[in-house]
């Protein structure tokens, strides 16, 4: 799977969008991209995926380049509840199941 | 609430003994992964069951082991526990063994505290 790169942290005023960048340049034709998020010690939890065209569901949107080769996922009007750790990951979805977490964006969202 | 149960919440024990985590996947998920959370290293994968079978496997000690039931829930055995297996242990499921669209539904984790 395709190793992605993350800023370590990012702030965001609430009531604002967060736009958190992912680097993936090394992604293959048939790998998705991934978005998880982790409250503090809570069990990670799935935001959203996507292939080449963006998506948008009722957390977030996610733009992928044209190249595929970064992403941003969008949280359109931020809240102190999303404070959190973002992962973006990047694997190919019929493979055995296994995601591969990294380091993440830690996301602190401001009043 | 994902539908994924985890249990104990909380655990603490000595070094060198043995522990046992277990783990509900949701209904219908026929497919559990154990992955290890500590502070140094993030978030691990360990290994992956698949209906009864396993499937994957990332760097699980030859300590640990694991195993799904044919009722699909699984559990995690810890031996010989040192102090730096303290860490958070989640469990996560998902409908197929593949993961589908690659969501897996996390529980709350198992806080293991080896002293």
């Amino acid at each position: 799977d395709a190793k992605t790169t993350q800023p370590p942290s990012m702030d965001c005023a609430e009531g604002r969008a967060a736009n958190l960048p992912c680097n993936h340049s090394t992604i293959s034709g048939n790998e998705y991209v991934y978005w998880y998020r982790q409250i503090h010690s809570q069990g990670p939890q799935y935001i959203i995926h996507g292939l080449k065209n963006n998506e948008t569901n009722e957390m977030a949107s996610l733009i992928i380049t044209e190249d595929r080769k970064s992403s941003t996922l969008i949280l359109p009007h931020a809240t102190l509840r999303d404070t959190a750790v973002y992962y973006c990951i990047v694997r190919v979805s019929d493979s055995w199941g296994k995601l591969q977490f990294g380091a993440g964006t830690q996301v602190v969202v401001t009043p | 609430d994902s539908g994924v149960t985890q249990t104990p919440k909380h655990l603490i024990t000595a070094t060198g003994q043995r522990v046992t985590l277990r783990c509900s996947p949701r209904s219908g998920d026929l497919s559990v992964y154990w992955y290890q959370q500590s502070l140094d290293q993030g978030l691990q994968f360990l290994i992956q069951y698949y209906n009864g079978e396993e499937r994957a496997k990332g760097n699980i000690l030859e300590r640990f082991s694991a195993q799904q039931f044919p009722d699909l829930h699984s559990e995690l055995n810890l031996s010989s526990l040192e102090l730096g297996d303290s860490a958070l242990y989640f469990c996560a499921s998902s409908v197929r063994g593949t993961g589908g669209t690659g969501e897996l539904f996390f529980g709350e984790g198992s806080r293991l505290t080896v002293l």
